[in-house]
C-alpha cells in the first residue's frame, strides 16, 4: 500500500527555517512527482509546488518563490520541503502527496507552528 | 492565481443527491480536463474521490460523480449517507503547470 510518512511537528520562531520530510514507500519513487500542499488551521488547501522525483525539476507557487526549496533523496525515497524566513501566517499543516495534476495518496502532514 | 470558487456549505438529507460547484477560468478549469476532487473529514488527510474531471479511483463508490461545463466543474454525490459529511475541495491544473484549489465546501447531512 502506497504510503507517505511525514516528520514530526515543529515549533519555530519568526525568521527561522523549517525542513519537513516525507518518506514514500511501496511505489517507484522516481516515476512520480511529489507535490507539497499546506493547510492553515481552519482554512483550505494551498498548493505550494511540485518536484519531479526523477530529475529534480521544481515549480513553486509564486508567493513562496525565494523562500521555499523542495528536494528529494532517491536513495531513501524521501522528499523534503524547506521554508525559510518563517512568519506567523506560515503556521499550517504541511503535506506531501504523490502526483502533478491530481494527488493520491496524502500523508498525515506535519504541523508547523510559528510563534515567538 | 486566485482560488477556485466553491460554495461554503451545502446540505442534504440521507438518500438525497447534492451537487457542489467549482468555478474557475479558462486558464484553469475551462482550459484543462485536469479537475480533481478531495474529501476531507475533520483531522484527517484529504482523500482523492474524482480525478481528470469524471474518473473515480479504483474501489470508490459510484455514488460520487464529476462533470465539467465551461469554466465550472461539479461534484455530485447521490444517495447521501451520514459518512459523506465532510469538507470537499476541488483543484485544477493551470497554465504555468501550477495547481489551484477551491476554498472548500462543508457538506452537512441532515
Amino acid at each position: 500500500q502506497v504510503q507517505l510518512v511525514h516528520s514530526g511537528a515543529e515549533v519555530k520562531k519568526p525568521g527561522a527555517s523549517v525542513k519537513v520530510s516525507c518518506k514514500a514507500s511501496d511505489y517507484t519513487f522516481t516515476n512520480n512527482y511529489i507535490t507539497w500542499v499546506r493547510q492553515a488551521p481552519g482554512h483550505g488547501l494551498e498548493w505550494m509546488g511540485w518536484i519531479n522525483a526523477y530529475n529534480g525539476d521544481t515549480n513553486y507557487a509564486q508567493k513562496l518563490q525565494g523562500r521555499v526549496t523542495m528536494t528529494t533523496a532517491t536513495s531513501t525515497t524521501t522528499a523534503y520541503m524547506e521554508l525559510r524566513n518563517l512568519i506567523s501566517d506560515d503556521t499550517a499543516v504541511y503535506s506531501c502527496t504523490r502526483g502533478l495534476n491530481y494527488f493520491d495518496p496524502w500523508g498525515q502532514g506535519t504541523l508547523v507552528t510559528v510563534s515567538s | 492565481q486566485s482560488a477556485l470558487t466553491q460554495p461554503a456549505s451545502v446540505s442534504g438529507s440521507p438518500g438525497q443527491s447534492i451537487t457542489i460547484s467549482c468555478t474557475g477560468t479558462s486558464s484553469d478549469v475551462g482550459g484543462y480536463n485536469y479537475v480533481s476532487w478531495y474529501q476531507q473529514h475533520p483531522g484527517k488527510a484529504p482523500k482523492l474521490i474524482i480525478y481528470d474531471v469524471s474518473n473515480r479511483p479504483s474501489g470508490l463508490s459510484n455514488r460520487f460523480s464529476g462533470s465539467k461545463s465551461g469554466n465550472t466543474a461539479s461534484l455530485t454525490i447521490s444517495g447521501l449517507q451520514a459518512e459523506d459529511e465532510a469538507n470537499y475541495f476541488c483543484s485544477s491544473f493551470t497554465s504555468g503547470s501550477t495547481v489551484v484549489f477551491g476554498g472548500g465546501t462543508k457538506l452537512t447531512v441532515l
